[in-house]
This record gives structure tokens, sequence and C-alpha cells, in this order.
């Protein structure tokens, strides 16, 4: 069974400027979620989707966009980056989110 | 809201030594608890879980118990090796009303556990 996978790993972006993440969700899963950590945090809950559907959502502003395809991968989508959008960004999915989740390696994004 | 609350690190351990990394969580419900571990450079892997009260979630010496009463899922591990240095994490996933009862994840900000030979 394939795990989840990341794209790309590292991206570097000018403030100002939008940027899409993109996620495949591991087979059988039909939840994902995205979250930013940022050095040294924990990782903070942006939103999840569920059968393609945003069904919940963290602290983050309209900017913070993202969709989730009929094959369960995902794509986050930043516009107007700011300098503190620079952080790991990490997609995870799971089976309804109940029984934990499996993370990808995440996306370093640094905005200059 | 719901919220994990994790002892601040770094924890400074030698080899063979016993490791407990206390985490107490808020939570209206009944969460399920889980621990994960992240390594430098990689992202989060799933150390271990719990779903209800009372039970013990264990994998590769790591071991953890839900305790209702006390809101806490402790890590611990009887002696620890120079290979289980990283930063682990303590999060839940509980039911929330405002996302029309999904499931939530919750994180805590992390321990940093650095094991010397």
């Amino acid at each position: 069974e394939t795990g989840v996978t990341q794209s790309p790993t590292h991206l570097i972006k000018t403030r100002g400027q939008q940027v899409t993440l993109r996620c495949s969700s591991q087979s059988g899963h039909n939840t994902v979620s995205w979250y930013q950590q940022a050095l040294g945090q924990g990782p903070q809950f942006i939103f999840q989707y569920y059968r393609e559907e945003e069904n919940g959502r963290g602290n983050f502003p309209p900017r913070f966009s993202g969709l989730q395809f009929p094959n369960y991968s995902s794509e986050l989508n930043v516009n107007a980056l700011e300098l503190d959008d620079s952080a790991l960004y990490l997609c995870a999915s799971s089976l309804e989110g109940t029984y934990g989740y499996t993370f990808g390696s995440g996306t370093r994004l640094t905005v200059v | 809201g719901d919220s994990v609350t994790q002892m601040e690190g770094p924890v400074t351990l030698s080899e063979e030594a016993f490791l407990t990394i206390n985490c107490t969580y808020t939570a209206t419900g009944y969460p399920s608890l889980f621990w994960y571990v992240q390594y430098p450079g990689e992202g989060l892997q799933l150390l271990l879980k719990a779903t209800k009260a009372d039970d013990k979630g264990s994998n590769k010496g790591f071991e953890a118990t839900y305790r209702k009463e006390t809101t806490s899922f402790h890590l611990e591990k009887g002696s620890v090796q120079v290979s289980d240095s990283a930063v682990y994490f303590c999060a839940l996933s509980a039911r929330s009303r405002s996302s029309g009862g999904s499931y939530i994840p919750t994180f805590g900000r992390g321990t940093s556990l650095i094991v010397h030979p």
C-alpha cells in the first residue's frame, strides 16, 4: 500500500505570489487534512476534506483554500503570500479521521 | 476549544534510561488520543493510539494509557535508545460541532527527545 506523497518537497516564492501544493492520499483513505508547521512548533490544522467537501477549518484566513478530487488527492492553495507563511506544510490522510492520520513528508515553503 | 498540553523539552537522557513525556488534554466528548513521532526532515509518523478510556496503546516499546479521570495520555518507554531521538507530538481527534460532527485533530507543541550514548 502506498503512503501519502506530497509535491514539491521544497519551494521558494516571493511575497505576494500564489502557490499550489499537492498531496496524494494513502490508498483507501477518503479524508485529507492539511497542516502548517512552523519551525519548533506543532502542526496547526488548516482544513480537512472528506469526499471532496471541506468539513473542518482551523484559524486560517480565506487566502488559504483547497480542493479534494474524486481520487481523494488534494491541493492546498495560498494566495497573496506573506513572509509568515514560510513553514513546512504537511498533508495527512485517514479513513474518516477516527483512527489516526498518515502523514506525508511535507513541502518546505520559503517566502522571501 | 480542544487543546493538548505537553511538557516542554528538550528531554535529554542517557541510553537505557526510563522515559516519560507528559501530555494532558482538554476536549468535549470522548476524543481518540495519539502519539506521533517526527524525525528530522520528515513528516509525522503515528506511534500509538487509544480510542477509549483505560485503553493502552503500545508500539516499539513505547506505551501510553488513556486516563479519562486525569485527562492524560503520558508516553513512557522503559529503556530508550539513541535512535529514539526525535520530536514527539501528543494529539487528539474529536468530533467538532462547528464542523458538522467531523473528527478534527489537535496537536500539542511537541517535545524534543535527545538520547546520548
